[in-house]
């Protein structure tokens, strides 16, 4: 069985401080998603990586992807206010042998970010 | 248009009840997906739909009966269910199953009582 599992499950960090989100899962997946969750809201998607070290950033935050360590890392530069929410990560499995579309979330991370 | 829409946002039904949830999206997507992410917990897949046809089913309860009567629609019937199955439902939709690009509605809060 697949586990996905994030840390830390909680991150409090200060304005213009710089933090790294990790992700390890269990079984070989080059197929990686990272989504933002605001409270009482739906899925954002933020980076899908899909090889072997990927980076993708956006803005503040820039995501990669180790699929032989079986490591994503999301890292957050400069944090403001604006990115306090909930963090996943996904890893997409194909499901029976055949198409992906089995997403495994981790637990999330909920950021706060203080002034 | 690139959205999914899901009604009711909200719903309380009784444990006798019988009630639906509906997810709609007009872009063409093929596949389908219903998700259930209960309080401060991640979304964990209960269906995919491909292609109107049942495709993964994530050993869900019999009390949860899925639908696609066409492309664009899908349906979660519900009946008899427990307090504990109040959650969000998520419905996501995506061109083909396992595309990496699915699209989320805004969920469905449900409470039984």
């Amino acid at each position: 069985e697949l586990k996905v599992e994030q840390n830390p499950l909680f991150l409090s960090m200060q304005e213009g401080k710089n933090y790294t989100i990790y992700c390890n899962y269990s079984t070989t997946s080059d197929r990686l998603y990272w989504y933002r969750q605001d409270p009482g809201k739906s899925l954002e998607s933020l980076f899908v990586l899909l090889s072997n070290g990927a980076v993708k950033q956006e803005g503040r935050l820039m995501a990669s992807l180790d699929t032989k360590a079986r490591l994503s890392t999301l890292h957050i530069t400069a944090a403001v206010h604006d990115l306090s929410a909930t963090y996943f990560c996904a890893v997409d499995t194909p499901a029976g042998g055949t198409s992906y579309g089995k997403l495994t979330f981790g637990q999330g991370t909920i950021l706060t970010v203080h002034p | 248009d690139t959205e999914v829409t899901q009604t009711p946002k909200h719903l309380v039904m009784g444990m006798t009840n019988k009630k639906s949830l509906k997810c709609e999206q007009h872009m063409g997507h093929r596949a389908m997906y219903w998700y259930k992410q209960k309080a401060k917990k991640p979304p964990e897949l209960m269906f995919v739909y491909s292609y109107e046809k049942l495709s993964i089913n994530e050993s869900v309860p019999s009390r949860f009966s899925p639908e696609c009567p066409n492309s664009s629609l899908l349906n979660l019937h519900l009946h008899a269910l427990q307090p504990e199955d109040s959650a969000l439902y998520l419905c996501a939709s995506s061109r083909r199953q396992g595309d990496t690009e699915a699209f989320f509605g805004q969920g469905t809060r449900l409470t039984v009582v």
